[in-house]
């Protein structure tokens, strides 16, 4: 079982839609939660990152963290054909560098 | 516009061939990062080094696989020899430590290789 798991989709939504993403982990020990955004063909983009608990706004981007149940999610309101992208969480300790990624989950939103 | 930069962006080569990516990092970042993604096992982290030292290198074949940062301004991954499974997208990032113990790394857009 991986350390942190994410639905692949694809996820396909009509433009306007909220979008939740979601990922889940198994070790507690994480406490840096991040979301990505990678366009096709670019490096991955840092969009949120949240310490510990809690939700965290911003624009039309929200992320949440419930460490009690493990699960993280990334909402996006009034969702533009320009979010179309693979969206990555991404999940570190407390203490040193190492980021653990999830597969990511392609997000196409269509007008 | 501080960014990572890499080079070659695409190479095709042969197998048995040696491979040699090279990263630039932000000025000012201390710490580099070498990930390879692929379909199958997405984003995976093979080496980083702090301040030019190579803190963890656990994630890469050591058989054929070497990093190294000659100077704060580049950071080569080389593969030798290189195989059929080694095609992927390798990313470098480069960060430095935020407030506290927050950590932001910053994507280059990759190189892609594809081994014959």
């Amino acid at each position: 079982q991986k350390e942190v798991e994410q639905d692949p989709g694809p996820l396909s939504v009509p433009e306007g839609a909220i979008v939740s993403l979601n990922c889940t982990y198994s070790n507690s020990a994480f406490q840096y939660f991040m979301w990505y955004r990678q366009y096709s063909r670019k490096g991955p983009e840092l969009l949120m990152y949240t310490y510990s608990s809690g939700n965290k706004e911003d624009g039309r981007f929200t992320a949440q963290v419930d460490k009690s149940s493990k699960y993280i999610s990334l909402f996006i309101r009034d969702s533009q054909p320009s979010d179309s992208a693979t969206y990555l969480c991404a999940m570190k300790r407390e203490y040193g560098n190492k980021l653990v990624f999830g597969a990511g989950t392609i997000l196409r939103v269509k007008s | 516009d501080a960014r990572v930069t890499q080079t070659p962006r695409h190479k095709v080569t042969e197998m048995g061939q040696e491979v040699t990516m090279r990263c630039q990092p932000i000025l000012g970042h201390n710490t580099v990062f070498w990930y390879r993604q692929t379909m199958m096992q997405g984003l995976e982290l093979l080496a980083y080094f702090r301040n030019r030292a190579p803190l963890d290198d656990s994630g890469m074949p050591k058989d054929r696989f070497s990093a190294e940062m000659p100077d704060a301004t580049l950071a080569t991954l080389k593969i030798q020899p290189s195989e059929p499974r080694d095609s992927a997208v390798y990313f470098c990032a480069s960060g430095t430590l935020a407030s506290g113990s927050s950590y932001e790394q910053y994507f280059g857009p990759g190189t892609r290789l594809t081994v014959t």
